[in-house]
């Protein structure tokens, strides 16, 4: 299957500075990324949707404004969380979607793991 | 609206072992129903799907039916190995194309 890459894997940083976090669909063009939070022992949580070229979409209760989201091209998506502070410590997974002739496709990255000190 | 809930884990088999991970929803509709398996330090991987009632998806020995009257795909395996062992995630997929609802996953561990 086609390959979507995280970076960074994993981040520490202090609170109140911004974090920003990669995806990249490195052997398709993907016309919707996803990002999920992840809570450990617990499901992950859609946080929003980016389409190329426009604003991203987000799930209710997600501040847009602390989470923003750049879909720059089909190969890149970047979340950034703004002025980080311990309670945004999380698992992150992005996402890389297409649809197909078949129906769609979906990968997901192998997720980046924050720290707020 | 959706959800999915799975089998409190974690499970711990011995391999060989018959596996079971259940895995019931609600959704509104008629959702497509997949399986992912995450390996450690990789990223979520479709194991396999079912998109319509009395499907039944399959793949490297693993089998789901979706069970539109007990709302259940049941994720089932008869002989785990010991690289069987990872975490394994439900999820429904609505209208939207693309948006998954998780279960919270069950770390499956197999010992030789």
């Amino acid at each position: 299957g086609a390959v979507v890459s995280q970076h960074p894997s994993w981040v520490i940083c202090k609170s109140g500075t911004s974090v920003k976090i990669e995806c990249r669909s490195l052997d398709f063009q993907a016309t919707t990324m996803f990002w999920y939070r992840q809570f450990p022992k617990q499901s992950l949580m859609l946080m929003a949707t980016s389409n190329e070229g426009s604003k991203a979409t987000y799930e209710q209760g997600v501040e847009k404004d602390k989470f923003l989201i750049n879909h720059a091209s089909l190969t890149l998506s970047t979340l950034t969380v703004t002025s980080a502070h311990p309670e945004d410590s999380s698992f992150y997974i992005c996402s890389a979607w297409r649809p197909t002739s078949g129906g769609d496709e979906q990968f997901f990255g192998p997720g980046t793991r924050l720290t707020v000190l | 609206g959706d959800s999915v809930t799975q089998m409190e884990g974690p499970v711990t088999l011995s391999e060989e072992a018959f596996l079971t991970i259940n895995c019931t929803y609600t959704a509104t509709g008629y959702p497509s129903l997949f399986w992912y398996v995450q390996y450690p330090g990789e990223g979520l991987q479709l194991l396999l799907k079912a998109t319509k009632a009395d499907d039944k998806g399959s793949n490297k020995g693993f089998e789901a039916t979706y069970r539109k009257e007990t709302t259940s795909f049941h994720l089932e395996k008869g002989s785990v190995q010991v690289s069987d062992s990872a975490v394994y995630f439900c999820a429904l997929r609505g209208t939207s194309y693309g948006k998954l609802t998780f279960g919270q996953g069950t770390i499956l561990t197999v010992h030789p």
